[in-house]
This record gives structure tokens, C-alpha cells and sequence, in this order.
């Protein structure tokens, strides 16, 4: 059973850059999985930002692509999340995922990232 | 880019009705590549279908899915207090490569 656990800052500052990790457990992330990122503003729906393989290549939401970073460290068994220039508008619950082509299997719990001065 | 229509918004039902729940696409979208979530307040979606009509592990059999094409369908046969959340159904595609419906909330009559 893949669990995933996001860790990070929940609060930064307008203009600086959001970071968060995903420490994947039950799985290494060497197998396989496409391992993605996607967020949830509070009351309203889901927004896919990016993911990426264990070998390093990337797909990226083209509306967020010039802000976005993902990386994978299969050593620790995790990949990260960097998101630059937020904006009050990135304030979202931010959850880690397997992103397959058949569906968004496994999902961390979440962490809210609240972007505020 | 393919973008996903949830209709109703809202759905009001009492508990033991079924729930049609309606996803259009704008354009084709492989049934293998068409999954159904559920989500409750301060948790994460849960994958409820995937395949279009395939149940993922642990699902009651009242939730089925449907459709092909452009339209796709989520119906829960009984409702049941615990399935009382907000439905959102999602596709794989080209850029970008995986996008959601904006939900359909299914509240208690």
C-alpha cells in the first residue's frame, strides 16, 4: 500500500517561493508511478500543477508551468514541490498523488499552504 | 486543451435515492482514461471508478460509472448517509495531462 505524507511551510510570503516535499512510504518510487502534485484552493475544486517520473522526466500544467519545479530524490524515497512568485491566489491545500493514465490512485493527506504577508 | 462539466452543481436526494451524477467533455476522451473521486470535508478524494465503469478496491457495488465519448455518468443506486460529499470526475489526456470537473456536491433533501 503506497502512503504519501507532503511536509512544509504553511505560510509564506507573496513573491517568495512555496516548497514541500512528499515522503512516499509502501512503495519505492523507483518502480514506477508518475508522482504528481495537485491542489485544492479552499472551497473549490482540484487543479492538477505537475508530475513526474522516477527517472526524472516531468509533465507540467501549462497555466503554472513558468512558476513550477518538481524533483525527485530516489535515495530518500521522496519528490518536491517548488513553486515560485506565489500569490494570494496559490493559497490551496496541496496534495501529493500517484498520477496514473488510468486514474489518481493513491493521495497524501494534504497540507494548506497559505500565502499571506 | 479538454475541459470537464459537472452537472448538477448540487444535487439534493434523502437517504435510499439514487444519484445520477453527469460529466461532459469537451471533446473525446478514452473511457480508459476517465475516473470518478469522492471527497469529504477535510479529506483527500478517494477514487471511487476508474475505466470509466471499473470499481477501485474497496467500493461498494451501488456506486457504478457509465458513458463513453463526451459523456460520462457516476450513478449511486442507494444513497447512503456516508455518501452524502462532493463527487468530481477527472480525465487523462494532452496538455494538460491530467484535468477535473469542477464537482458535483450531493447534499442531503
Amino acid at each position: 500500500q503506497v502512503q504519501l505524507q507532503e511536509s512544509g511551510p504553511g505560510l509564506v510570503k507573496p513573491s517568495e517561493t512555496l516548497s514541500l516535499t512528499c515522503a512516499v512510504s509502501g512503495y519505492s518510487i523507483s518502480s514506477g508511478y508518475y508522482w504528481g502534485w495537485i491542489r485544492q484552493p479552499p472551497g473549490k475544486g482540484l487543479e492538477w500543477i505537475g508530475s513526474i517520473y522516477h527517472s526524472g522526466s516531468t509533465y507540467y500544467n501549462p497555466s503554472l508551468k513558468s512558476r513550477v519545479t518538481i524533483s525527485v530524490d530516489t535515495s530518500k524515497n521522496q519528490f518536491s514541490l517548488k513553486l515560485s512568485s506565489v500569490t494570494a491566489a496559490d493559497t490551496a491545500v496541496y496534495y501529493c498523488a500517484t498520477t496514473t493514465v488510468t486514474a489518481v490512485d493513491y493521495w497524501g493527506q494534504g497540507t494548506l499552504v497559505t500565502v499571506s504577508s | 486543451e479538454i475541459v470537464l462539466t459537472q452537472s448538477p452543481g448540487t444535487l439534493s436526494l434523502s437517504p435510499g435515492e439514487r444519484a445520477t451524477l453527469s460529466c461532459r467533455a469537451s471533446q473525446s476522451v478514452s473511457s480508459s482514461y476517465l475516473a470518478w473521486y469522492q471527497q469529504k470535508p477535510g479529506q483527500a478524494p478517494r477514487l471511487l471508478i476508474y475505466g470509466a465503469s471499473s470499481r477501485a478496491t474497496g467500493i461498494p457495488d451501488r456506486f457504478s460509472g457509465s458513458g463513453s465519448g463526451t459523456d460520462f455518468t457516476l450513478t449511486i443506486s442507494r444513497l447512503e448517509p456516508e455518501d452524502f460529499a462532493v463527487y468530481y470526475c477527472q480525465q487523462y489526456g494532452s496538455s494538460p495531462r491530467w484535468t477535473f470537473g469542477q464537482g458535483t456536491k450531493v447534499e442531503i433533501k
